[in-house]
Protein backbone atom coordinates (compact mmCIF):
# COMPACT_ATOMS: atom_id res chain seq x y z
CA UNK A 1 0.00 0.00 0.00
CA UNK A 2 2.36 2.67 -1.37
CA UNK A 3 2.60 5.85 0.21
CA UNK A 4 2.70 9.19 -2.11
CA UNK A 5 6.16 8.92 -3.50
CA UNK A 6 8.25 11.92 -4.58
CA UNK A 7 11.39 11.81 -5.90
CA UNK A 8 14.42 12.50 -6.11
CA UNK A 9 14.84 13.03 -2.55
CA UNK A 10 17.81 15.27 -2.94
CA UNK A 11 18.28 17.51 -5.50
CA UNK A 12 21.49 19.92 -6.06
CA UNK A 13 21.14 22.40 -8.76
CA UNK A 14 23.17 25.34 -9.79
CA UNK A 15 21.80 28.57 -10.36
CA UNK A 16 20.06 29.32 -13.21
CA UNK A 17 19.77 25.22 -13.86
CA UNK A 18 15.74 23.63 -13.85
CA UNK A 19 14.88 21.68 -10.77
CA UNK A 20 12.13 19.10 -11.87
CA UNK A 21 10.27 17.08 -8.47
CA UNK A 22 8.18 14.71 -9.60
CA UNK A 23 5.36 13.00 -6.96
CA UNK A 24 2.79 9.86 -7.62
CA UNK A 25 -0.26 10.58 -5.55
CA UNK A 26 -1.96 7.48 -3.22
CA UNK A 27 -3.63 4.69 -4.96
CA UNK A 28 -7.05 5.61 -5.44
CA UNK A 29 -6.48 9.36 -5.00
CA UNK A 30 -6.84 12.04 -8.06
CA UNK A 31 -5.91 15.01 -6.17
CA UNK A 32 -2.35 16.72 -5.75
CA UNK A 33 -1.33 19.11 -4.09
CA UNK A 34 2.43 20.54 -3.73
CA UNK A 35 3.26 22.49 -0.55
CA UNK A 36 7.05 23.93 0.36
CA UNK A 37 8.74 24.41 3.71
CA UNK A 38 11.47 27.25 3.36
CA UNK A 39 13.83 27.28 6.59
CA UNK A 40 12.77 30.66 8.05
CA UNK A 41 8.82 30.38 6.77
CA UNK A 42 7.17 27.32 7.62
CA UNK A 43 4.86 25.28 5.11
CA UNK A 44 3.07 27.07 2.71
CA UNK A 45 0.63 25.87 -0.12
CA UNK A 46 1.91 26.83 -3.66
CA UNK A 47 -0.80 24.56 -5.72
CA UNK A 48 -3.77 22.08 -5.89
CA UNK A 49 -4.58 20.15 -8.97
CA UNK A 50 -6.23 17.78 -10.43
CA UNK A 51 -5.78 15.31 -13.50
CA UNK A 52 -5.15 18.13 -16.08
CA UNK A 53 -6.17 20.96 -14.49
CA UNK A 54 -4.93 23.12 -11.39
CA UNK A 55 -7.65 23.87 -9.71
CA UNK A 56 -5.48 26.82 -7.24
CA UNK A 57 -2.58 28.54 -8.06
CA UNK A 58 -2.54 30.96 -5.21
CA UNK A 59 0.23 29.98 -3.22
CA UNK A 60 2.76 29.59 -6.81
CA UNK A 61 5.36 32.39 -7.37
CA UNK A 62 4.26 34.45 -10.00
CA UNK A 63 7.33 33.82 -12.61
CA UNK A 64 9.47 30.53 -13.00
CA UNK A 65 7.09 28.32 -10.82
CA UNK A 66 4.65 25.72 -12.99
CA UNK A 67 3.04 22.65 -12.37
CA UNK A 68 1.43 20.19 -14.09
CA UNK A 69 -0.67 16.89 -13.39
CA UNK A 70 -1.34 14.78 -16.58
CA UNK A 71 -3.67 11.92 -17.34
CA UNK A 72 -1.24 9.58 -17.26
CA UNK A 73 2.05 9.61 -15.28
CA UNK A 74 3.28 12.00 -12.10
CA UNK A 75 2.79 15.13 -10.88
CA UNK A 76 5.33 17.46 -11.90
CA UNK A 77 6.56 20.52 -9.73
CA UNK A 78 9.07 22.28 -12.12
CA UNK A 79 11.23 25.32 -11.18
CA UNK A 80 13.19 27.46 -13.76
CA UNK A 81 16.06 29.41 -13.48
CA UNK A 82 16.47 28.21 -9.75
CA UNK A 83 17.90 31.00 -7.49
CA UNK A 84 19.19 30.25 -3.80
CA UNK A 85 16.21 31.37 -2.21
CA UNK A 86 14.29 28.68 -4.02
CA UNK A 87 16.09 26.17 -1.78
CA UNK A 88 13.91 24.20 0.41
CA UNK A 89 11.79 21.40 0.98
CA UNK A 90 9.02 20.33 -1.36
CA UNK A 91 6.07 18.00 -0.68
CA UNK A 92 3.34 16.71 -2.54
CA UNK A 93 0.64 15.11 -0.99
CA UNK A 94 -2.49 14.06 -2.22
CA UNK A 95 -6.21 13.08 -1.07
CA UNK A 96 -9.31 10.78 -2.59
CA UNK A 97 -11.74 13.74 -2.98
CA UNK A 98 -11.42 17.26 -3.20
CA UNK A 99 -12.89 19.76 -0.86
CA UNK A 100 -11.63 20.79 2.49
CA UNK A 101 -12.10 18.45 5.45
CA UNK A 102 -10.23 15.65 3.53
CA UNK A 103 -7.38 14.15 5.00
CA UNK A 104 -4.51 15.17 2.71
CA UNK A 105 -1.31 12.53 3.35
CA UNK A 106 2.17 13.63 2.75
CA UNK A 107 5.01 12.26 0.66
CA UNK A 108 8.85 12.41 1.85
CA UNK A 109 9.45 15.27 0.32
CA UNK A 110 11.82 16.66 -1.85
CA UNK A 111 14.86 18.68 -0.56
CA UNK A 112 16.47 20.78 -3.18
CA UNK A 113 19.65 23.13 -2.71
CA UNK A 114 20.88 25.33 -5.45
CA UNK A 115 24.49 26.50 -4.85
CA UNK B 1 -7.42 35.58 7.27
CA UNK B 2 -6.58 31.94 9.06
CA UNK B 3 -3.64 31.80 11.12
CA UNK B 4 -2.14 29.03 13.39
CA UNK B 5 0.18 29.75 16.21
CA UNK B 6 2.48 27.35 18.08
CA UNK B 7 4.04 29.18 20.14
CA UNK B 8 6.35 27.31 21.67
CA UNK B 9 8.96 26.63 19.43
CA UNK B 10 11.12 24.23 21.14
CA UNK B 11 10.47 21.75 24.10
CA UNK B 12 13.15 19.48 25.83
CA UNK B 13 11.74 16.90 28.05
CA UNK B 14 12.98 13.06 29.52
CA UNK B 15 11.43 10.25 28.55
CA UNK B 16 8.53 9.05 30.12
CA UNK B 17 7.46 12.68 31.35
CA UNK B 18 4.06 13.82 29.80
CA UNK B 19 3.96 16.89 27.70
CA UNK B 20 1.21 19.00 25.90
CA UNK B 21 1.85 21.28 22.63
CA UNK B 22 0.38 24.02 22.16
CA UNK B 23 -2.31 24.89 19.04
CA UNK B 24 -3.97 28.06 18.96
CA UNK B 25 -5.59 29.19 15.76
CA UNK B 26 -7.72 32.28 14.10
CA UNK B 27 -10.67 31.99 11.51
CA UNK B 28 -13.93 33.62 10.72
CA UNK B 29 -15.48 30.20 9.40
CA UNK B 30 -17.80 28.38 11.59
CA UNK B 31 -16.63 24.83 9.41
CA UNK B 32 -13.13 24.29 9.57
CA UNK B 33 -10.81 21.22 10.21
CA UNK B 34 -7.94 21.23 12.48
CA UNK B 35 -4.89 18.79 11.77
CA UNK B 36 -1.92 18.12 13.65
CA UNK B 37 1.14 16.43 11.70
CA UNK B 38 4.28 14.80 12.58
CA UNK B 39 7.71 15.61 10.83
CA UNK B 40 10.24 13.36 12.38
CA UNK B 41 14.35 13.42 11.77
CA UNK B 42 13.78 11.61 8.44
CA UNK B 43 11.91 14.72 6.91
CA UNK B 44 8.20 12.88 5.87
CA UNK B 45 5.03 14.81 7.02
CA UNK B 46 3.08 11.90 9.04
CA UNK B 47 -0.60 12.73 9.37
CA UNK B 48 -1.68 12.55 13.18
CA UNK B 49 -5.47 13.40 13.41
CA UNK B 50 -8.17 15.52 11.89
CA UNK B 51 -10.96 17.36 13.38
CA UNK B 52 -13.61 19.26 11.99
CA UNK B 53 -15.39 22.39 14.11
CA UNK B 54 -18.14 21.07 15.18
CA UNK B 55 -16.62 17.65 17.16
CA UNK B 56 -15.49 19.01 20.02
CA UNK B 57 -14.93 15.78 22.01
CA UNK B 58 -11.75 14.71 22.80
CA UNK B 59 -9.61 12.20 21.39
CA UNK B 60 -7.14 9.55 22.70
CA UNK B 61 -4.96 7.25 20.92
CA UNK B 62 -2.81 5.19 22.40
CA UNK B 63 -0.44 7.71 24.48
CA UNK B 64 -1.67 10.19 22.09
CA UNK B 65 -4.34 12.87 23.17
CA UNK B 66 -6.14 15.69 21.60
CA UNK B 67 -7.88 18.24 23.48
CA UNK B 68 -10.51 20.62 21.19
CA UNK B 69 -11.93 24.11 22.64
CA UNK B 70 -13.48 26.22 20.43
CA UNK B 71 -14.11 28.60 23.09
CA UNK B 72 -10.27 29.41 23.60
CA UNK B 73 -9.78 28.83 19.66
CA UNK B 74 -7.31 25.66 20.99
CA UNK B 75 -6.59 22.36 19.63
CA UNK B 76 -3.55 20.75 21.97
CA UNK B 77 -1.93 17.56 21.36
CA UNK B 78 -0.64 15.74 24.95
CA UNK B 79 1.75 12.94 24.77
CA UNK B 80 1.86 10.65 28.05
CA UNK B 81 4.92 9.05 29.18
CA UNK B 82 6.92 10.20 26.08
CA UNK B 83 9.52 7.99 24.26
CA UNK B 84 12.69 9.04 22.83
CA UNK B 85 10.63 8.35 19.02
CA UNK B 86 8.67 11.05 19.77
CA UNK B 87 11.02 13.59 18.66
CA UNK B 88 10.21 15.24 16.01
CA UNK B 89 8.80 18.90 15.00
CA UNK B 90 5.21 18.72 15.41
CA UNK B 91 2.66 20.61 13.12
CA UNK B 92 -0.83 22.07 14.05
CA UNK B 93 -2.60 23.37 10.15
CA UNK B 94 -6.27 24.73 9.61
CA UNK B 95 -8.21 24.77 6.52
CA UNK B 96 -11.49 26.58 5.67
CA UNK B 97 -14.64 25.27 4.62
CA UNK B 98 -14.83 24.80 0.83
CA UNK B 99 -13.09 24.91 -2.10
CA UNK B 100 -10.02 23.64 -2.25
CA UNK B 101 -8.06 21.47 0.28
CA UNK B 102 -5.35 24.64 1.72
CA UNK B 103 -3.33 23.76 4.91
CA UNK B 104 -2.35 26.62 7.13
CA UNK B 105 0.29 25.48 9.39
CA UNK B 106 1.83 26.97 12.25
CA UNK B 107 5.41 27.11 12.28
CA UNK B 108 5.96 24.28 14.29
CA UNK B 109 7.17 22.88 17.88
CA UNK B 110 10.52 21.23 18.07
CA UNK B 111 10.19 18.43 20.63
CA UNK B 112 13.52 16.62 22.02
CA UNK B 113 12.99 13.55 24.20
CA UNK B 114 15.98 12.87 26.04
CA UNK B 115 16.72 9.40 27.68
Amino acid sequence: NAGVMQNPRHLVRRRGQEARLRCSPMKGHSHVYWYRQLPEEGLKFMVYLQKENIIDESGMPKERFSAEFPKEGPSILRIQQVVRGDSAAYFCASSPRGGSGNTIYFGEGSWLTVV
Amino acid sequence: AQKVTQAQTEISVVEKEDVTLDCVYETRDTTYYLFWYKQPPSGELVFLIRRNSFDEQNEISGRYSWNFQKSTSSFNFTITASQVVDSAVYFCALSEAGGAQKLVFGQGTRLTINP
